[in-house]
């Protein structure tokens, strides 16, 4: 079955530099989701879209913003990157608009700031 | 807001044993599901088993699954036959409905289970 794609898998920045993050939802899915997990945490909820309408916002920063398009890809766009944005970015998409709200992950994209 | 909290850091068993690992969780809603992934060395997050709140019946997938309490806020997981492969980080996580379904996670800190041959 097709799974959630991300790309980059990997992604080396400086800092003050700007990371764009791409995002495929699994066919027929309407929400995406982007998560942040540092090392040794839990995956951390930054924002979720559905039907291309942001739906839920936990903890983003201001220097990112994230959109989704028509074909239901998205997009997380990170700028003034800090040492500390060093982690592990994955996207989960589900069907969120009538269940059952089952998410599915990517593989994740490691983005490594220096 | 939502807590989850799972309080065994990391736990080790032999293989072919019987595993629980505790959740509990704060929620003060009624329209929740209930979560566990698995996380094994890859990073990859795996969705191991879902617990819908409004029902009773615990939900099993195959070797594992679940003791949901809703009264006391607790949905443990139990893995049977243990195999090297469940060798993982296992987050409890929490969805709540209201709203439509497009809320994030809160995930709990994890377990860290560790199957030896």
């Amino acid at each position: 079955a097709a799974g959630v794609i991300q790309s980059p898998r990997h992604l080396i920045k400086e800092k003050r530099e700007t990371a764009t993050l791409k995002c495929y939802p699994i066919p027929r899915h309407d929400t995406v989701y982007w998560y942040q997990q540092g090392p040794g945490q839990d995956p951390q909820f930054l924002i979720s879209f559905y039907e291309k309408m942001q739906s839920d916002k936990g903890s983003i920063p201001d220097r990112f913003s994230a959109q989704q398009f028509s074909d239901y890809h998205s997009e997380l766009n990170m700028s003034s990157l800090e040492l500390g944005d060093s982690a592990l970015y994955f996207c989960a998409s589900s069907s969120g608009g009538t269940g059952p709200y089952e998410q599915y992950f990517g593989p994740g994209t490691r983005l490594t700031v220096t | 807001a939502q807590t989850v909290t799972q309080s065994q850091p990391e736990m080790s068993v032999q293989e072919a044993e019987t595993v629980t690992l505790s959740c509990t969780y704060d929620t003060s809603e009624n329209n929740y599901y209930l979560f566990w992934y698995k996380q094994p060395p890859s990073r990859q997050m795996i969705l191991v088993i879902r617990q819908e709140a409004y029902k009773q019946q615990n939900a099993t997938e195959n070797r594992f699954s679940v003791n949901f309490q809703k009264a006391a806020k607790s949905f443990s997981l139990k893995i049977s036959d243990s195999q090297l492969g469940d060798t993982a980080m296992y987050f409890c996580a929490f969805i709540h409905l209201e709203g439509g379904g497009a809320d994030g996670l809160t995930f709990g800190k994890g377990t860290h289970l560790i199957i030896q041959p």
